[in-house]
């Protein structure tokens, strides 16, 4: 099965831009997790989508930052207006459910300058 | 809440060697326990996972795991380091339904040749 796809890979920015990640689970995959490592500190949790509904957001740092999942597909994460803490690698991953763990995309690499 | 420690912030081993990589938890239940890999540029990879049964989990690319409940750990061990082992590794423990992960601040192994 294809894995994960995140894009792009890498994106540069300005402070004060804004940019759109997107993140394509494995399909069938109901879940789908974004995580955000900054400044080489630990991977957080963001949110937690069930299809194209938020299980849980309680991980989004702050409401720069907009994830959707429309028709329960791929997923965006959009960061608006972009600031220099916001740089960092940001995870995808999706599951199937219970028990199986999660597979993760490469990531985008983020740079506000 | 749980939470993930791994001591060692960064570990040098010599090719060949065997390798022992800590991780400790705290989940009150019975934890979804993994350990991931991040090869430089590279996403995060799953090498194995423990959700219950036999304690000792055995993994890709010769890593294993051994779960002991007495000492809330997970050690990822592996007997003979390669050279393409030099990477970050990651613990995380999951919810009792294997979301929702909280990883270690992770460790980087480099390896001599």
């Amino acid at each position: 099965e294809a894995g994960v796809t995140q894009f792009p890979s890498h994106s540069v920015i300005e402070k004060g831009q804004t940019v759109t990640l997107r993140c394509d689970p494995i399909s069938g995959h109901d879940n789908l997790y974004w995580y955000r490592r900054v400044m080489g500190k630990e991977i957080k949790f963001l949110l937690h989508f069930v299809k194209e509904s938020k299980q849980d957001e309680s991980g989004m740092p702050n409401n720069r930052f907009l994830a959707e999942r429309t028709g329960g597909t791929y997923s965006t994460l959009k960061v608006q207006p972009a600031e220099l803490e916001d740089s960092g690698v940001y995870f995808c991953a999706s599951s199937r459910g219970v028990g199986y763990g999660y597979t993760f995309g490469s990531g985008t690499r983020l740079t506000v300058v | 809440a749980q939470s993930v420690t791994q001591p060692d912030i960064h570990i040098t081993v010599s090719e060949g060697a065997s390798l022992e990589l800590r991780c400790n938890y705290s989940y009150g239940a019975t934890p979804y326990l993994f350990w991931y890999v991040q090869s430089p540029g590279q996403g995060l990879q799953l090498l194995l996972k423990y959700f219950s049964g036999d304690t000792l989990v055995q993994g890709i690319k010769g890593f294993e795991a051994e779960f002991k409940r007495s000492q809330s750990s997970f050690n990822l061990r592996k007997p003979s380091v390669h050279w393409s082992d030099a990477a970050e590794y990651f613990c995380a423990v999951g919810d009792n339904y294997g979301q929702n992960f909280v990883f270690g601040p992770g460790t980087r192994l480099s390896v001599l040749p």
